[in-house]
């Protein structure tokens, strides 16, 4: 299984970038890196995924290092309503086909005025 | 409006009564899961379904059943509820596979299990 590790919280000012790391250096070739966050007990919601290459949408900027063995997902510019748990997965299949989806337990990202 | 809905949100039962949480989706999506949350232990699967009749164990299945009969609905289904299945529950779907694809998720269930 594809294992990912994050920080369990960061804080940020608003207004700035807001850099979030998740190692996930058991990654095979061909798997993912998904970011979601949940506000409050709300559903997660997904935010960006990548394979190798960096990527962005309107909301965020996800940064893969060569090796695939860690990513940075980038808020540009934090705004209170970012206050989150973000979460890093690489969903992965077993030997048995089934499909593993691994949360974890995410970074909880403060915003702050 | 795309979504995932569930229901109900909040719940209160007592241990040994039957219950079902239904979940359904617009999006004519192939892949549906269960999840739920604890604190501390991040959200974990419970079951999920490549498509219609297609169900399989995630990785807390016990306690817990689900059926697929149509493409739209997958209710988690307790037979025998007891407190320590008291959690936040979130139904999600996706296109397809969700390790190439993004899964929207409900707006989740409270349970409490007395």
């Amino acid at each position: 299984d594809a294992k990912t590790t994050q920080p369990p919280s960061m804080d940020c000012a608003e207004g700035r970038a807001a850099n979030l790391p998740c190692n996930h250096s058991t990654i095979s070739g061909n798997e993912y890196v998904y970011w979601y966050r949940q506000i409050h007990s709300q559903g997660p919601q997904y935010i960006i995924h990548g394979l190798k290459n960096n990527e962005t949408n309107e909301m965020a900027s996800l940064i893969i290092t060569e090796d695939r063995k860690s990513s940075t997902l980038i808020l540009p510019h934090a705004t209170l309503r970012d206050t989150a748990v973000y979460y890093c997965i690489a969903p992965t299949t077993d030997t048995s086909g089934t499909y593993k989806y691994i949360f974890g337990t995410g970074t909880r990202l403060k915003v702050l005025a | 409006e795309a979504q995932v809905t569930q229901n109900p949100r909040y719940l209160i039962t007592v241990t040994g009564k039957k219950l079902t949480v239904t979940c359904s989706q617009n999006m004519n999506h192939e892949y549906m899961s269960w999840y739920r949350q604890d604190p501390g232990l991040g959200l974990r699967q419970i079951y999920y379904s490549m498509n219609v009749e297609v169900t399989d164990k995630g990785d807390v299945p016990e306690g817990y059943k689900v059926s697929r009969k149509e493409k739209r609905n997958f209710p988690l289904i307790l037979e025998s509820p007891s407190p320590n299945q008291t959690s936040l529950y979130f139904c999600a779907s996706s296109l397809s596979r969700p390790d190439y694809n993004e899964q929207f998720f409900g707006p989740g269930t409270r349970l409490t299990v007395l």
